[in-house]
C-alpha cells in the first residue's frame, strides 16, 4: 500500500497547455514537499506546503496543501519543454524519514 | 546552501564483487542521512535510515546484510553493497537531514555484470 499516491503517472501534452498532479493519502502530514527529478541526478525541492490550505506560487507553478493536511496537488500553467521531468510529493513519516509518492513522469512536446 | 556530495556517480562491477558508495554534507552535519533505490521511470524508494554512531534501521525487505550502512562520522555515511548481482542494478540516491531540511546527493548508477 502505498502512504503518498500521486496520479497521473505518465503525463505527455503540448506546449501551452496547462495540468495538474494530484498527491493523496488517508494520513495527516505536517508538511508535504514536491521535487522535480532530472535524469541521472537527485531530486531537487521546488517547495515545502506547511499549512492546511495553504497555496504557494513559483512562477508558473502553483502548489497547494489541503485543509485536512492529507493531500497537495501542483498545477502548472502554460508548460514549457523545460518543464520535462519527473515530479515527486514527499511527506515526513516517524523519525524524520521522507516518503515519496509513486512521481509523475512528465513530457512537455514543443 | 546546503550541499550533500555522493560518489561515484556511475560504477560498473562484476557479479559477486562488493560496491561502496559514500554520501558526504559538505557544509553542515548530519545526524541523520537516508538511503534510497530507484528503478527506471520510478520513485525513490526509501532502504535505511543512517544514524551517525548507532546502527542504521532498515526498511521491511531490505537485506541488511546485503546493504551494509556505515556512518562513522556527522558528514558521512556509506552504503556498501555486498556480493552484487544484477538485480542490485539499480540508482542509488542518499539524503541528509540539516538545518535547510532534506539534501539530496546526485546519486549514483550501479551497473553489476
Amino acid at each position: 500500500t502505498q502512504l503518498l499516491e500521486q496520479s497521473p503517472q505518465f503525463l505527455s501534452i503540448q506546449e501551452g497547455e496547462n495540468l495538474t498532479v494530484y498527491c493523496n493519502s488517508s494520513s495527516v502530514f505536517s508538511s508535504l514537499q514536491w521535487y522535480r527529478q532530472e535524469p541521472g541526478e537527485g531530486p531537487v525541492l521546488l517547495v515545502t506546503v506547511v499549512t492546511g490550505g495553504e497555496v504557494k506560487k513559483l512562477k508558473r507553478l502553483t502548489f497547494q496543501f489541503g485543509d485536512a493536511r492529507k493531500d497537495s496537488s501542483l498545477h502548472i500553467t502554460a508548460a514549457q519543454p523545460g518543464d520535462t521531468g519527473l515530479y515527486l510529493c514527499a511527506g515526513a513519516r516517524q523519525g524524520g524519514k521522507l516518503i515519496f509518492g509513486q512521481g509523475t513522469e512528465l513530457s512537455v512536446k514543443p | 546552501g546546503a550541499v550533500v556530495s555522493q560518489h561515484p556517480s556511475r560504477v560498473i562491477c562484476k557479479s559477486g564483487t562488493s560496491v561502496k558508495i559514500e554520501c558526504r554534507s559538505l557544509d553542515f552535519q548530519a545526524t541523520t542521512m537516508f538511503w534510497y533505490r530507484q528503478f527506471p521511470k520510478q520513485s525513490l524508494m526509501l532502504m535505511a535510515t543512517s544514524n551517525e554512531g548507532s546502527k542504521a534501521t532498515y526498511e521491511q525487505g531490505v537485506e541488511k546484510d546485503k546493504f551494509l550502512i556505515n556512518h562513522a562520522s556527522l558528514t558521512l555515511s556509506t552504503l556498501t553493497v555486498t556480493s552484487a548481482h544484477p538485480e542490485d542494478s539499480s540508482f542509488y540516491i542518499c539524503s541528509a537531514r540539516g538545518p535547510a531540511g532534506y539534501t539530496f546527493g546526485s546519486g549514483t548508477r550501479l551497473t553489476v555484470v
